[in-house]
């Protein structure tokens, strides 16, 4: 089975600190995302990267940089987490092409900015 | 840009009762279209796609959606709902020029009375 791992189920940080998500997948994906869900809002992009180093901005990039050193592992950063960045953080993965098939996702990261 | 709207919030049906969420995308070229499922404390995972051919398809658990393209629809249908379909339920996009890029509309939340 597919697997995406997100590092943290449950995160609580305070405004203006520095904050890492992390992500990994163990299918050799060539696609990885970072979204936000919030209640009424469904998920939103924030970052993808369609290769190693690669990075393409979402709708949502704002106080949000990403990195993808290597295929497995993508990373969100929050430079200065704000109360505004209170939301559920989902990672994904795909393959690669034309269609793009189908994602797959972890099981999100709960992040509280106090 | 993409986007995507589901303008069904939340649905309330009885079991056995029939159901259609809508979902219309805007844009004017050749797109993908996917409808993803939550089940609750579950991860979001495909229910069904369309790429091309018959516009209409069937996905897991009895869902069928219906691609219109003069409508720009894509809605999801089950003719009769069994309790374990409470969920919430997401249409998502993506184009040909851009296949890595997969939009989300704001989910619809399923509730069905046993």
């Amino acid at each position: 089975d597919v697997k995406v791992t997100q590092s943290s189920r449950y995160l609580v940080k305070r405004t203006g600190e520095k904050v890492f998500l992390e992500c990994v997948q163990d299918m050799d994906h060539e696609n990885m995302f970072w979204y936000r869900q919030d209640p009424g809002l469904g998920l939103r992009l924030i970052y993808f990267s369609y290769d190693v180093k690669m990075k393409e901005k979402g709708d949502i990039p704002e106080g949000y940089s990403v990195s993808r050193e290597k295929k497995e592992r993508f990373s969100l950063i929050l430079e200065s987490a704000s109360t505004n960045q209170t939301s559920m953080y989902l990672c994904a993965s795909s393959f690669a092409g034309p269609t793009n098939e189908k994602l797959f996702f972890g099981s999100g990261t709960q992040l509280s900015v106090l | 840009a993409q986007s995507v709207s589901q303008h069904n919030h939340h649905v309330i049906l009885s079991e056995a009762a029939s159901l259609e969420l809508g979902c219309n995308y805007s844009y004017g070229g050749t797109v993908n279209l996917f409808w993803y499922v939550q089940y609750p404390g579950q991860h979001l995972q495909l229910l069904l796609k369309y790429f091309s051919g018959d516009p209409l398809v069937k996905g897991i658990k009895g869902f069928e959606a219906e691609f219109i393209k003069s409508k720009f629809s894509f809605n999801l249908r089950k003719p009769s709902v069994q309790w374990s379909d409470t969920a919430e339920y997401f249409c998502a996009v993506n184009t040909y020029s851009s296949a890595s890029k997969i939009i989300f509309g704001s989910g619809t939340r399923l509730s069905i009375r046993p």
